[in-house]
């Protein structure tokens, strides 16, 4: 089967400024993830859909940070404005459902503020 | 919420010996304990994982056990590749949301 699929795979931005990263999960996986990985940390959790409805945002830094799962499949992740802080990869993933699934990444999207 | 904490940090071992990371969690609602491997530059990837109803789990040279009462589980490696050398990190997870809450990870480096 196909795997998450994230897109860009690097971008470098300056502070201030707007950037947006896609994610397509694998067919069928109703639960989405997105994560944020500082180097040399594991991964923390900003937001996870069941299909098209969020169930946990408590991480997210929402002054800053936005994401949505229109129609349940492809998840857009939006950081406007960008701080140097927020350099970082930033992982996708999808799981079959809720509670107790393994989990399955995309390659991320390595972030640098400038 | 849950905390993991992982232990060691970093790890080297001599290619052929075994290796052992352990990850103790605080909530005793998680039942559901994946471990992933990082490469360098890479996705993290699922490499084994056990459920909260058994006590132990082995696939190949890799074994996974858990203590449900101490809250710890930990990851074996026997017989040590070099191909092994990655970024490995224990997470805890609940039925209820599924969230992961990850560990520090642990780098390990076999020395050929």
């Amino acid at each position: 089967e196909a795997g998450v699929a994230q897109s860009p795979r690097y971008k470098i931005i300056e502070k201030r400024q707007s950037v947006a990263f896609w994610c397509n999960p694998i067919s069928g996986h109703a639960t989405l993830y997105w994560y944020q990985q500082i180097l040399g940390q594991g991964p923390k959790l900003l937001i996870q859909f069941q299909n098209n409805g969020v169930v946990d945002d408590s991480q997210l830094p929402k002054d800053r940070f936005s994401a949505e799962r229109l129609k349940g499949v492809d998840s857009t992740l939006k950081i406007q404005p960008a701080k140097l802080e927020d350099s970082a990869v930033y992982l996708c993933a999808s799981s079959l459902d809720r509670g107790g699934q393994p989990q399955h990444f995309g390659d991320g999207t390595r972030l640098s503020i400038l | 919420g849950e905390n993991v904490e992982q232990h060691p940090s970093t790890l080297s071992v001599q290619e052929g010996d075994s290796a052992v990371i352990k990850c103790t969690y605080s909530d005793s609602a998680s039942n559901y304990f994946p471990w992933y491997k990082q490469e360098l530059g890479k996705r993290p990837q699922l490499i084994i994982d056990i459920r909260s109803n058994v006590g132990e789990k082995k696939d190949q040279r890799i074994a996974v056990t858990l203590n449900k009462t101490a809250k710890h589980f930990s990851l074996h490696i026997t017989e040590t590749q070099p191909e092994d050398s990655a970024v490995y990190f224990c997470a805890a997870s609940m039925n209820t949301g599924n969230q992961f809450y990850f560990g520090t990870g642990t780098s390990l480096t076999v020395i050929p």
